[in-house]
């Protein structure tokens, strides 16, 4: 049963860099898939933010691609996001997920503030 | 940038039918674009429905099902259950494999 776990800090300052990570149990990621993160805005919508292919290609939210970075440490089999220079319309819940032709397996989520 | 659109609301009765839409800003929908759908309720993750269209997700009852309606993706719910009320988001996917979601629709179930 393929699990996705996300983590990192629920407060950041503004203008830090924001830095989550998903650890995956049950697959290894450096066999296939898609990785990708969506956020979720408290009382919004769900936003794309980028996602990896299992080789390493990324694909990024044009809105967001100048401060998002998505990377994998497939000894760890894990993969991380970190969101730049980030403010308080950043605050939201991310969930990490696995995609092919959807995002079929999703991570609980977790919330992240950005605050002073 | 391409804006998906849904409806931000729709009320179905018990037992009853109810189509929920996806289309774009510009242009239409197609099976191109991989249209899926999801269900979220306050304080879960989403849970994948539909992909590719018209293909249920494992464990997803019958009674949902997805297709293309005129210019839109559409996810149809027969015999609405109170349980049904959720938020549901669809998702196409762009060129080079831009995801963007729906604003979402908040079902209502009464």
């Amino acid at each position: 049963q393929v699990q996705l776990q996300e983590s990192g800090p629920g407060l950041v300052k503004p203008s830090e860099t924001l830095s989550l990570t998903c650890a995956v149990s049950g697959y290894s990621i450096s066999s296939g898939y898609y990785w990708g993160w969506i956020r979720q805005p408290p009382g919004k919508g769900l936003e794309w933010i980028g996602s990896m292919y299992y080789s390493g290609t990324t694909y990024y939210n044009p809105s967001l691609k100048s401060r998002v970075t998505i990377s994998v440490d497939t000894s760890k089999n894990q993969f991380s996001l970190k969101l730049s220079s980030v403010t308080a319309a950043d605050t939201a819940v991310y969930y990490c997920a696995r995609s092919l032709d959807a995002f079929h397996i999703w991570g609980q989520g977790t919330m992240v503030t950005v605050s002073s | 940038q391409t804006v998906v659109t849904q409806e931000p609301s729709f009320s179905v009765s018990p037992g009853g039918t109810v189509t929920l839409t996806c289309g774009l800003s510009s242009g239409s929908v197609s099976t191109s674009y991989y249209p899926s759908w999801y269900q979220q309720t306050p304080g879960q993750a989403p849970r994948t429905l539909i992909y590719s269209t018209n293909t249920r997700s494992s464990g997803v009852p019958d009674r949902f099902s997805g297709s293309i309606l005129g210019n839109k993706a559409a996810l149809t719910i027969t015999g609405a259950q109170a349980d049904d009320e959720s938020d549901y988001y669809c998702m196409l996917y762009m060129d080079s494999r831009i995801s963007v979601f729906g604003g979402g629709t908040k079902l209502t179930v009464l």
